[in-house]
């Protein structure tokens, strides 16, 4: 089974602190994503990858940055923290190429609460 | 632009069959159609994709009218654990890359009770 694994479930942090989520998937799959998930608004693609060291922003990526310096790795960066990115943040990972290889995998979440 | 619309939720009883609708008018002739669904506070988790052909997993089945506008996703015997938000979604192609992009829309709240 393909195992995408987020290194907290829950966190909380203080307006204005640098706040590291990191994902990490064990099937050598190329694409990686990190969304948020809010009540009402569904799930938001903040920043994906295709490839190591690239990366293309989704249609939410302001306050965010992201690194992925191994393949395996996808860490999403909040510079400074503040209380609107409170929220529930979903890593994902796919194969890539053909579609059935598009097929997303997601982690169990990290519950983000910034005070 | 999440491209499909579904209802916002639908109840069924244990050990019957639930059936999803979903419409996607709008879908062109290459994007295929995806099944998620998300129990509460996890991720969501792949049910199905077709394009055109119906599909069938250990999962459920998906039914694609012959025109692509819509889908049916079954749940052949559902049970309380079926219990989550099911989204229908359309795979759209990211220019100069075969990554599929996913729009997840609000989803359809399925209650399955006993």
């Amino acid at each position: 089974d393909v195992k995408v694994t987020q290194s907290s479930r829950y966190l909380v942090k203080r307006t204005g602190e640098k706040v590291f989520l990191e994902c990490v998937q064990d099937m050598d799959h190329e694409n990686m994503f990190w969304y948020r998930q809010d009540p009402g608004l569904g799930l938001r693609l903040i920043y994906f990858s295709y490839d190591v060291k690239m990366k293309e922003k989704g249609d939410i990526p302001e306050g965010y940055s992201v690194s992925r310096e191994k393949k395996e790795r996808f860490s999403l960066i909040l510079e400074s923290a503040s209380t609107n990115q409170t929220s529930m943040y979903l890593c994902a990972s796919s194969l890539g190429g053909g579609v059935a290889k598009n097929i997303q995998y997601f982690g169990a979440g990290t519950r983000l609460s910034v005070l | 632009d999440a491209k499909t619309t579904q209802p916002t939720s639908m109840d069924c009883a244990e050990g019957r069959a639930a059936n999803l609708p979903c419409n996607h008018s709008t879908i062109s002739g290459n994007e295929y159609v995806y099944w998620y669904r998300q129990i509460h506070s996890q991720g969501p988790q792949y049910i199905i994709h077709g394009l055109k052909n119906n599909e069938t997993n250990e999962m459920a089945s998906l039914i694609i009218t012959e025109d692509r506008k819509s889908s049916t996703l079954i749940l052949p015997h559902a049970t309380l654990r079926d219990t989550a938000v099911y989204y229908c979604i359309v795979r759209v192609a990211v220019r100069g890359s075969t990554l599929g992009r996913l729009y997840f829309g609000r989803g359809t709240q399925l209650t399955v009770w006993p």
